[in-house]
């Protein structure tokens, strides 16, 4: 089976415009995680889904981010007036079971670069 | 509490050297403990991984000690090869949370 999969590969653009980041998660898993991963930054935690709904919304640096899951399946992080410092690497993971980042192996795709000029 | 410390930033190896990767966590309700390797302009992925109720977990050249009572976990690659050059990452989770290290950049020389 196809593992998880995100869109664009590579995002370039202008200071102040919005963009939307696409995941496709592994069919059947029903958690789901963004991440951001900058330079010499590591794992940032963005958002969880379980299912549709996102329990914990806590590491979503400000109201400019925000994200969405339809279906239980596909998911959409937008961010709104792109920064400069939002710059980075944005991964998608999921995992198969209902329960949180415990014992569920994440399976993360490939990234989306994003550029803000 | 809910920071995971990892160390060295980078790392640098001979082949056939023993690649070692430090971690410490201050939450006590942490009870998954997985390391990730991550390979340039890939996502990254599940190596291995240990629960507190062992003190050690090898599975082939890699190996996970864990020592519950100082909070710390690290992570052996024996026989490191140019092949293992990768940023690794070590993370902490309990039912409700994953929390991951600034991972650490290993390049082994040829």
């Amino acid at each position: 089976g196809a593992g998880v999969s995100q869109s664009p590969s590579n995002k370039v653009t202008e200071k102040g415009k919005d963009v939307e980041l696409r995941c496709d998660p592994i069919s059947g898993h029903t958690a789901l995680y963004w991440y951001r991963q900058s330079l010499g930054q590591g794992l940032e935690f963005l958002i969880y889904f379980q299912g549709n709904s996102a329990p914990d919304k806590s590491g979503l640096p400000s109201d400019r981010f925000s994200a969405e899951r339809t279906g239980g399946s596909v998911s959409t992080l937008t961010i709104q007036r792109t920064q400069q410092e939002d710059s980075a690497v944005y991964l998608c993971a999921s995992s198969l079971t209902s329960g949180g980042g415990a014992t569920d192996t994440q399976y993360f795709g490939p990234g989306t670069r994003l550029t803000v000029l | 509490q809910q920071q995971v410390k990892q160390s060295p930033q980078s790392l640098i190896v001979q082949k056939g050297g023993i690649s070692i990767i430090n971690c410490a966590y201050e939450n006590t309700a942490f009870d998954y403990f997985p390391w990730y390797q991550q390979f340039p302009g890939k996502g990254p992925a599940l190596l291995i991984a240990i629960r507190p109720d062992v003190s050690e977990k090898k599975e082939g050249r890699f190996t996970i000690s864990f020592n519950k009572s100082a909070k710390q976990f690290s992570l052996h690659i024996m026989d490191s090869q140019p092949g293992d050059s990768a940023t690794y990452f070590c993370a902490a989770s309990d039912d409700d949370k994953i929390i991951f290290g600034k991972g650490t950049r290993l390049h082994i020389l040829p």
